[in-house]
């Protein structure tokens, strides 16, 4: 069964620190590793990743992808109370029967 | 605003019960995904449909089925409803597999 691992499960920070997040997966066939971030309504997409060791950044915000280790990081600096959210996982696996498997997410909490 | 819309946004109903839940995707997208999101088990993935034919199948409940038209919309039918399926319902579409999904508003849905 496909496994997606996030942590920690929460965080809470003040405002102008950098925080990791972390994502762990064990899938069979993989073909992408997704971030998203959900607060009081649907996810809106951060990053997706393919490839191992590309970093993909926006602003603030930055992802790299480790293939052999299985595993990606979410990177946020300067962080701002508009931050606060569900950070969310995800992996594309499959072939011909491509799906998502999420993980639990991580809440971060950006105090000022 | 993703592009992806979903009616109703709200839907109160008894055990029991049938409801219908409707998506449309983005101008141009080809597939659907439906997700399920509870407290307790975050972000399921349930199926998936790309140009009217179902494409993949996650941990979707026999009570549940679902549908895409050829206008591309889809629709998931949940029956014989139960307390434990309260949860909200997402809707995602993309341009294919390896592309980004946006996720609708969602609805929620509340067995009584």
């Amino acid at each position: 069964e496909d496994k997606v691992v996030q942590s920690p499960l929460s965080l809470v920070v003040h405002e102008g620190d950098t925080v990791t997040l972390n994502c762990s997966y064990e899938v069979t066939n993989f073909r992408s590793l997704l971030w998203y971030k959900q607060e009081k309504k649907a996810p809106t997409f951060l990053f997706m990743l393919t490839s191992s060791g590309i970093e993909k950044k926006s602003g603030r915000l930055s992802s790299i992808l480790d293939k052999k280790e299985l595993f990606s990081i979410l990177n946020i600096t300067a962080t701002q109370t508009g931050d606060s959210a569900i950070y969310l996982c995800a992996v594309g696996s499959g072939g011909s029967n491509y799906k998502l498997t999420f993980g639990k997410g991580t809440l971060l909490t950006v105090n000022p | 605003d993703s592009g992806v819309t979903q009616t109703p946004k709200h839907l109160i109903t008894a055990t029991g019960q049938r409801v219908t839940l409707r998506c449309s995707p983005r101008s141009g997208d080809l597939s659907v995904y439906w997700y399920q999101q509870s407290l307790d088990q975050g972000l399921q993935f349930l199926i998936q449909y790309y140009n009217g034919e179902e494409r993949a199948k996650g941990n979707i409940l026999e009570r549940f089925s679902a549908q895409q038209f050829p206008d591309l919309h889809s629709e998931l039918n949940l029956s014989s409803l139960e307390l434990g399926d309260s949860a909200l319902y997402f809707c995602a579409s993309s341009a294919s597999d390896l592309n980004t999904q946006y996720f609708g508003p969602g609805t929620r849905l509340t067995v009584l």
